[in-house]
């Protein structure tokens, strides 16, 4: 059964880069046209989706992040890692990690598998 | 952005009675072609990651017990929990995935009465 893990810091100062990384088990990180993403949950909000790659490094964003975000994969140690830049309070969140199907360029399916979650306070 | 926007917020429903969400998107997730709405169904328990329950706003998913059905077409969608059982206390949301940018409803917290 596939499992997702994040892992990280869970306070991290303003202006500085909130990094977490997801661990893949149970399941190939390399399977073809899987893509791997992350999407968060601001306290007492709704889901965002953040951005998403596969195991080649092809990535999406959302816009309204893009700036300020990188999403990288080490197929090697089954795991993808969100780099978020610039952070401020707006920034705390439980962020999740979960895997979606292309169906093509660009556009994808539902998250099929999530990971727990794991909380991101951005404080001083 | 395709917007979900989802009601009520929260609801409490006695046991074995009916549990309607309703989620609705700002325009629609229906695509002519395949004749499909990009629409899902995600349950999430108090410290659990969030679990499919339906996608094309009516296929459920494999295990999920039957009182779980969702409905709808074009921007208006019902996820209906039939006879309400203890496990189902829970938020539910949904999510469309007919755009690029993929987008979440608020969710809807579902309570026992």
């Amino acid at each position: 059964q596939l499992q997702l893990q994040e892992s990280g810091p869970g306070l991290v100062k303003p202006s500085e880069t909130l990094s977490l990384t997801c661990t893949v088990s149970g399941g190939s990180i390399s399977s073809n046209n899987y893509f791997w993403g992350w999407i968060r949950q601001p306290p007492g909000k709704g889901l965002e989706w953040i951005g998403s790659i596969n195991y080649s490094g092809r990535t999406s964003y959302n816009p309204s992040l893009k700036s300020r975000v990188t999403i990288s994969v080490d197929t090697s140690k089954s795991q993808f890692s969100l780099k978020l830049r610039s952070v401020t309070a707006a920034d705390t969140a439980v962020y999740l990690c979960a895997r979606h199907l292309e169906r093509n360029s660009g556009f994808y399916y539902y998250f099929d598998s999530w990971g727990q979650g794991t909380l991101v306070t951005v404080s001083s | 952005d395709i917007v979900m926007t989802q009601s009520p917020d929260s609801l409490a429903v006695s046991l074995g009675e009916r549990a309607t969400i309703n989620c609705r998107s700002s325009q629609s997730v229906f695509y002519s072609p395949d004749k499909k709405n990009y629409l899902a169904w995600f349950q999430q328990k108090p410290g659990q990651p969030p679990k499919l329950l339906i996608y094309w706003a009516s296929a459920r998913e494999s295990g999920v017990p039957d009182r779980f059905s969702g409905s709808g077409s074009g921007t208006d969608f019902t996820l209906t929990i039939s006879s309400l059982q203890a496990e189902d206390v829970a938020v539910y949301f949904c999510q469309q995935y007919y755009s690029s940018l993929l987008t979440f409803g608020g969710g809807t917290k579902v309570e026992i009465k």
